[in-house]
């Protein structure tokens, strides 16, 4: 079964320095999406691209978080430099459309230290 | 201030028993989905509810959206070990297939 694939699982760093997240959608899925989850709280859209273009990033923290997807199939997610409050699970998600189903990854624990 | 409001924000029971979780809010949607994520893992969806009044069952799980289309919930009978997770209802905001979360329920089910 085809899954949306993601690294590194587990990141911990130090705060003012930068840190890059990988997500490979599911093959065939034009619509990507990055999440932030807080401990115990629901995720929150970051940015949503449709193919390689960007759709909504309306809360992205644009000073120092960053993302892209070139080709528009996979995507990074960028943040420099990160911040004791960047500590959150970092979810990706793809669907074949906007209003498909969505489908996440197994997401990114960053801790900042 | 939360779209999605649910309740409880915890819950711990034993197995065999059976609860109820909500999800609600003052807007009303055409649609709403609820998700369960496990531990270390991305949120999985489990059902999406379209109509008003609508009942759809999963196994032990039955979902149920309210008259207005401004609120629902979920229901597990008998809850196993295996249900424990974080339950999350979200529903589409505007066209772009964004989805707004509620805060979740975080379920602990004890053998």
């Amino acid at each position: 079964e085809a899954e949306v694939a993601q690294s590194p699982r587990y990141k911990i760093t130090e705060k003012s320095q930068a840190v890059a997240f990988w997500c490979d959608p599911i093959s065939g899925h034009a619509t990507l999406y990055w999440y932030r989850q807080i401990l115990g709280q629901g995720p929150e859209l970051l940015v949503q691209f449709q193919d390689e273009s960007v759709v909504d990033d309306s809360q992205l923290p644009k000073d120092r978080f960053s993302a892209e997807r070139l080709k528009g199939v996979d995507s990074t997610l960028k943040i420099q430099p990160a911040e004791l409050g960047d500590s959150a699970m970092y979810l990706c998600a793809s669907s074949f459309s906007p209003s498909y189903e969505q489908y996440f990854g197994p997401g990114t624990r960053l801790t900042v230290t | 201030t939360q779209l999605l409001e649910q309740s409880p924000q915890f819950l711990s029971i034993q197995e065999g028993e059976n609860l109820t979780v909500y999800c609600n809010s003052s807007s009303v949607f055409s649609s709403l989905q609820w998700y369960r994520q496990e531990p270390g893992e991305g949120p999985v969806l489990l059902v999406t509810v379209v109509t008003g009044g609508e009942v759809k069952k999963l196994k032990r799980l039955t979902f149920q959206f309210g008259d207005a289309r401004k609120d629902s919930s979920l229901h597990i009978t008998a809850a196993q070990p295996g249900d424990t997770g974080l339950y999350l209802c979200a529903v589409y905001s505007g066209n772009t297939g964004k989805l707004i979360f509620g805060q979740g329920t975080t379920l602990q089910v004890k053998p």
